[in-house]
């Protein structure tokens, strides 16, 4: 089945500094990947849509200049994390969707656990 | 926008016996998908069931199935023959097919535990 890769699975970064996640469709293509974040308990929040050779789309809230995604090609999409806060520290788990299947299901990766110290 | 409401924060069930988990949604849309997925400790998304909205037969997937009812927007998950395993949070969740984009609109979750 479809597989997508986040990595890195855990981080620890120190406040101020900035942190890269990626995520890979490691066998199919994806003009769409969706960024969520989720709390603990708590249930997934979208962040942003992020589609390939354009700009994300970010969800009323969600500080453009503070996560910054970029879609550069079919396979990987980057969230990067600038200035990293305490209150920053969260899970981050991607989506994405195979191109050209609207109907598909969404394949999401294992997430990334931020802590920032 | 559409909205998920789980209203059930937690759940419990006796190994072997069934149980069946709560949401109710709100669209305007008459083409939309649900889904329940469930998230284990290990935080990975799974996806347990999908139904179109347009089918009115409810889904099933060997021991899950829906309960859906389009009329009412509410879409149960029910678990027989529950096993250990199936501990974990529960997400319901909705996609509108109208659409583009496919954005997930998720409930806030449900905790089942599976008691031996």
């Amino acid at each position: 089945g479809a597989v997508v890769s986040q990595h890195p699975s855990r981080v620890i970064c120190k406040s101020g500094t900035s942190v890269k996640i990626e995520c890979r469709s490691l066998d199919f293509q994806a003009t769409t990947m969706f960024w969520y974040r989720q709390f603990p308990k708590q249930s997934l929040m979208l962040m942003a849509t992020s589609n390939e050779g354009s700009k994300a789309t970010y969800e009323q809230g969600v500080e453009k200049d503070k996560f910054l995604i970029n879609h550069a090609s079919l396979t990987l999409s980057t969230l990067t994390v600038t200035s990293a806060h305490p209150e920053d520290s969260s899970f981050y788990i991607c989506s994405a969707r195979a191109a050209g299947s609207y109907n598909s299901p969404l394949h999401f990766g294992n997430g990334t656990r931020l802590t920032v110290t | 926008a559409q909205t998920v409401t789980q209203s059930q924060p937690e759940m419990s069930v006796q190994e072997a016996e069934t149980v069946t988990l709560s949401c109710t949604y709100d669209t305007s849309e008459s083409d939309y998908y649900l889904f329940w997925y469930k998230q284990p400790p290990s935080r990975q998304m799974i996806l347990v069931i999908r139904q179109e909205a347009y089918k009115q037969q409810n889904a099933t997937e060997n021991r899950f199935s829906v309960n859906f009812q389009k009329a009412a927007k509410s879409f149960s998950l029910k678990i027989s023959d529950s096993q250990l395993g199936d501990a974990a949070m529960y997400f319901c969740a909705y996609r509108s097919a109208e659409t583009s984009g496919s954005r997930l609109t998720f409930g806030e979750g449900t905790q089942l535990t599976v008691n031996p």
